[in-house]
Parts: C-alpha cells; sequence; structure tokens
C-alpha cells in the first residue's frame, strides 16, 4: 500500500495568517502524461463527511475559496490556506487516489 | 445535486454481519462514469476505503486487500441504491462508516455517516 504522511498532526494559526499543511508519499502517484500526481485533499468539520478541495495536487474543485492552494514536488505535496478564516477550523487530509489511501490527518485551529 | 441518504443499524454484536445500505438520489447506481464506495472512521485506523461497486457494461467490484474475505458490496439498480455487508465483526470494526460517489477515483459526493459500535 501506498502510505500517506501528513505533518504536523496539528497546527494553530491567527486569523488572517497563512496555514501550511505536508504530506509525503512513499512512492510517486505521478500520471505521467499530464505530469500532476494523484493527490487530493479534503476538508472535514465535525460532525460532517469530508469535503473535497483540491485534485490532481493543486486543482481547485469549482466554489472551493483561492485563499486554498495545493502545491507538490516529487512525492511531496502541500495545502496552503494563505489567510485563515474561522470557518477554515478543520481538520485536513491528504489522499492518494490512484490506489486510495488517506493520511492520518492534519488539524487547524485558530490561535 | 447528488445526495447519498445512508440507513442501518448502529449496534452490531460481535461476529455478526454489519449491513448498511446508502441510497441515491440524483445519480444512478448503474452509471457508467461513477463508483459507489465504502469508507470508514475511527481514531485508530483513520479514513480507511473498504471498497466499491460500479457498472461498466457489466459490474464489477473493487475490495481493500485487508478486507476481501469479509466483505460484499451490493447494487440494487431496482431501488437505486447500494449496499455493504461486513461479517465476522469485532470491535475493531467500530467506526463510522460512509459510502461516497467517485468520479475518476475522486470522492465527490459523501453520504452523512453513521457510527457503528460492534459490542455485545
Amino acid at each position: 500500500d501506498i502510505v500517506m504522511t501528513q505533518s504536523p498532526d496539528s497546527l494553530a494559526v491567527s486569523l488572517g495568517e497563512r496555514a501550511t499543511i505536508n504530506c509525503k508519499s512513499s512512492q510517486s502517484v505521478l500520471h505521467i502524461s499530464i505530469n500532476k500526481s494523484y493527490v487530493a485533499w479534503y476538508q472535514q468539520k465535525p460532525g460532517q463527511p469530508p469535503k473535497l478541495l483540491i485534485t490532481w495536487a493543486s486543482t481547485r474543485k469549482f466554489g472551493v475559496p483561492d485563499r486554498f492552494s495545493g502545491s507538490e514536488s516529487g512525492t511531496d505535496f502541500t495545502l496552503t490556506i494563505s489567510s485563515l478564516q474561522a470557518e477554515d477550523v478543520a481538520v485536513y487530509y491528504c489522499q492518494q487516489y490512484y490506489n486510495r489511501t488517506f493520511g492520518q490527518g492534519t488539524k487547524v485551529e485558530i490561535k | 445535486q447528488v445526495q447519498l441518504q445512508q440507513s442501518g443499524p448502529g449496534l452490531v454484536k460481535p461476529s455478526q454481519t454489519l449491513s448498511l445500505t446508502c441510497a441515491i438520489s440524483g445519480d444512478s447506481v448503474s452509471s457508467s462514469s461513477a463508483a459507489w464506495n465504502w469508507i470508514r472512521q475511527s481514531p485508530s485506523r483513520g479514513l480507511e476505503w473498504l471498497g466499491r461497486t460500479y457498472y461498466r457494461s457489466k459490474w464489477y467490484n473493487d475490495y481493500a486487500v485487508s478486507l476481501k474475505s469479509r466483505i460484499t458490496i451490493n447494487p440494487d439498480t431496482s431501488k437505486n441504491q447500494f449496499s455493504l455487508q461486513l461479517n465476522s465483526v469485532t470491535p475493531e470494526d467500530t467506526a463510522v462508516y460512509y459510502c461516497a460517489r467517485d468520479i475518476s477515483n475522486l470522492l465527490d459526493y459523501w453520504g452523512q455517516g453513521t457510527l457503528v459500535t460492534v459490542s455485545s
């Protein structure tokens, strides 16, 4: 199985500040023909199912605010919230959807 | 707008069978572009994909290797829904179970979740 390892497990960020979440895959999940990786990011708020935010490591789903962005470098992936809002408090998960394993989650809170 | 409505018992005894159903509205279980998944979430295991069913001229199933001997996912075209059966459950199977649609392996619509506790 491909293992997705997220860091940190939790972080506290002041409103309006940047939040950065990292995710590393145990092997390449690159789709060679489009040069993008099979990596998605989900947001989960308490009592709700996960919500898909980003696909192909960096493509925001329609309707997702542009303060959310994703990037990749080899087997390292990053989700950035450029200016944290109160409604962004949640747990964030990366997932490789080549064969569907998730990271362990990163809890984002307000400092 | 796709909606997935889960139903099923919240308490199952050890060694028995966990059964859940996911009713689909806004799409078809027989869709040639979607697949219909079960995922569970627990503090010890995190988010764990369990399996899926999909129709591409015939029906297919994919299951997590770790559960292959215990899991069955079936479509029900007459009711536009699909089901999960997990046999021989233990307390380790206690989790919130979700159904979800995937398009090209991306889980874009989810059910509301069902907490299933395995306990005598």
